[in-house]
């Protein structure tokens, strides 16, 4: 089983911010992540797809960069809106399996 | 517009059994793969089982094979999940998701609102 290993777990950010989120594979996927927003009580929202891929609909601050085993997704100038967990995700091979999750709290 | 809507959740007991549904619409159903993930409470998301286009292959955490069983229905645009002798550790929110693929998964491009089942006694 592929295990995805994020970092931060946790970051306490200021709006205007720029915000980094690690994720680690344990062994290659290629490009196959993608990166998730969860708010509370609400189901997960698709962000970045293929690593790097922009989503239609998803503000141009989210941006995905990395291959291989290394992987990042970063927002630029942090809005109050972006309070949330992120999640990465592989696809490259059974089980699927995603990230232990990055809470953003916006002070 | 695009809607998944589960249904089906409940509580039961251990060694119980639930069938869960989601009901998709907005979209061609049987051009799509389907996802179930779940989410224990607090906890974080955890892929269950995929189900291709058109039912020929599924795929299971290992966790849940021989006890889930994920089908569906094409001209009822309804996914399902049967799951049998439930554990407390299968306690969460489960969620369905469309995959933009139509057999080998790509990701899960739109999730429903879930639905939660609690195994306990």
């Amino acid at each position: 089983e592929i295990v995805l290993t994020q970092s931060p777990d946790f970051q306490s950010v200021t709006p205007m911010e720029k915000v980094t989120i690690t994720c680690r594979a344990s062994q290659s996927i290629g490009s196959t992540l993608h990166w998730y927003q969860q708010k509370p009580d609400q189901s997960p929202k698709l962000l970045v797809k293929y690593a790097s891929q922009s989503i239609s609909g998803v503000p141009s601050r989210f941006s995905g960069s990395g291959s291989g085993t290394d992987f990042t997704l970063t927002i630029n100038s942090l809005e109050a809106e972006d309070a949330a967990t992120y999640y990465c995700h592989q696809s490259s091979s059974l089980p699927y399996t995603f990230g232990q999750g990055t809470k953003l709290e916006i002070k | 517009q695009l809607q998944l809507v589960e249904s089906g959740g409940g509580v039961v007991q251990p060694g119980g059994s639930l069938r869960l549904s989601c009901a998709a619409s907005g979209f061609t159903f049987s051009n799509h793969g389907m996802h179930w993930v779940r989410q224990a409470p607090g906890k974080g998301l955890e892929w269950v089982a995929f189900i291709w286009y058109n039912g020929a292959n599924k795929y299971y955490k290992k966790s849940v094979e021989g006890r889930f069983s994920i089908s569906r229905d094409n001209s009822k645009n309804t996914l399902y999940l049967q799951m049998n002798s439930l554990r407390p550790e299968d306690t969460a929110v489960y969620y369905c998701a469309k995959d933009p693929c139509s057999s080998n998964t790509c990701y899960s491009d739109f999730w429903g609102q879930g639905t939660l089942v609690t195994v306990s006694s």
